[in-house]
């Protein structure tokens, strides 16, 4: 079993809509929480950073972690075609190693 | 614009020859990371660097190695490249764990 779950995608939405995607991991150990956006031949983009269980909002980005469900979320609300691109949870311990999801691909559709 | 900047930007070698890649990041991000990405994955971690010194590594075999230098560059040299090295290899910088990492652009490697 792999520490963190992504689903891969791709996921297709038209503009405007709210995208919801998901991590699971099952390592206790992970105390800091962070999504990237990477666009095509680009490096990751750090979008949000979080480190307790709740809700951390940014413009049109929430951050949704649950540590006793292990699972973490990004949502973006209204939706737009320039935030096509692959989206990679990135999860750390103590260590300060990132382990990444596989990354879900998102086509916004104008 | 990254403030993290990488060279080259693509690379091709033969199996079996070395190659350094090269990595300039940020006045006082003093940890620096590697990682791996194949097409289609998330990146993997490889090594880290705190200052001068390496304090933690994953997966990869010694022929992985890594230096980073007082002015805040680095060098991750991988030996007898094999086709399954061929990935794009990422480096990345932290000031401290509050601000996250920044990453660079990547450099795209093949290996024929």
């Amino acid at each position: 079993q792999k520490e963190v779950e992504q689903d891969p995608g791709p996921l297709s939405v038209p503009e405007g809509a709210i995208v919801s995607l998901n991590c699971t991991y099952s390592n206790s150990a992970f105390q800091y929480f962070m999504w990237y956006r990477q666009y095509s031949r680009k490096g990751p983009e750090l979008l949000m950073y979080t480190y307790s269980s709740g809700n951390k909002e940014d413009g049109r980005f929430t951050a949704q972690v649950d540590k006793s469900s292990k699972y973490i979320s990004l949502f973006i609300r209204d939706s737009q075609p320039s935030d096509s691109a692959t989206y990679l949870c990135a999860l750390e311990s103590s260590g300060d190693k990132l382990t990444f999801g596989t990354g879900t691909r998102l086509a916004v559709r104008p | 614009e990254t403030g993290v900047t990488q060279s080259p930007t693509h690379l091709i070698k033969t199996r079996g020859q070395q190659v350094t890649l090269r990595c300039s990041s940020q006045s006082g991000h003093n940890t620096v990371s590697w990682y791996q990405q194949a097409l289609g994955q998330g990146p993997q971690f490889i090594f880290q660097y705190y200052r001068e010194e390496e304090n933690g590594r994953g997966n990869f075999p010694p022929r992985f190695s890594g230096l980073h230098f007082p002015n805040y560059s680095s060098e991750l040299n991988v030996n007898a490249l094999e086709l399954d090295d061929s990935a794009l290899y990422l480096c990345a910088s932290s000031r401290d764990r509050v601000e996250g990492y920044t990453f660079g652009s990547g450099t795209r490697l093949t290996v024929v």
